[in-house]
């Protein structure tokens, strides 16, 4: 199975701060990378697919990038709306696989 | 648009089978050329992908060792949905289990609000 590595596990930040945090494969994935955002008692949600395309609704002070096996996603200006797990996802082969998560909290 | 809708039991005892539903609104099952995945997450943990299905029937389970030869999911394409079963349950398969839609190698665009199953005595 690919594994998927996400870093920091957590990270505490500001309404306003830029943030940036990490996913990385066991192995090449090229662009098969997703991103989900879930707030606490929901579903998660898409966010960023193949890597760098933002899902239809999603702000623009989301981006991601990467490919390969490192890939990451910089929220320009956090806002209130943000803080929230968020996971990384592969689907170059099967077992399809997630990252550990990602938790963006109120500094 | 389209809307994906767990249902099931809430509880299951230890050793019984877990069986959960998925109904699609607003959408054909069949159309789109999407696959259907059931996907869980344990209270306070991460996301693991269970299978999913295709509208004809093809499916790809998880070898998972967690969840091994315990897993069938089918389709009823008559009633719009698609379902889980999971046998032998123990405390390790309590989990809100989410149903999901993907095209083959895409992410999931859908998902459903998610269905709690503890299991217990």
């Amino acid at each position: 199975d690919i594994q998927m590595t996400q870093s920091p596990s957590s990270l505490s930040a500001s309404v306003g701060d830029r943030v940036t945090f990490t996913c990385r494969a066991s192995q090449s994935i090229s662009t098969y990378l997703h991103w989900f955002q879930q707030k606490p008692g929901k579903a998660p949600k898409l966010l960023i697919y193949a890597a760098s395309r933002l899902q239809s609704g999603v702000p623009s002070r989301f981006s991601g990038s990467g490919s390969g096996t490192d890939f990451s996603v910089t929220i320009s200006s956090l806002q209130a709306e943000d803080f929230a797990t968020y996971y990384c996802q592969q689907s170059y082969t099967t077992p399809w696989t997630f990252g550990q998560g990602t938790k963006v909290e109120i500094k | 648009q389209v809307q994906l809708q767990e249902s099931g039991p809430g509880l299951v005892k230890p050793s019984q089978t877990l069986s959960l539903t998925c109904t699609v609104s607003g959408g054909s099952i069949t159309g789109g050329d999407y696959y259907w995945s059931w996907i869980r997450q344990p209270p306070g943990k991460g996301l693991q992908w269970i299978g999913y299905i295709y509208y004809t029937g093809s499916t790809y389970y998880n070898p998972s060792a967690s969840l091994k030869s315990r897993i069938t999911i089918s389709i009823d394409t008559s009633k719009n949905h698609f379902s889980l079963n999971l046998r032998s349950v123990t405390a390790a398969d309590t989990a809100v289990y989410y149903c999901a839609r993907s095209r083959l190698w895409s992410a999931f665009d859908i998902w459903g609000q998610g269905a709690m199953l503890t299991v217990s005595s």
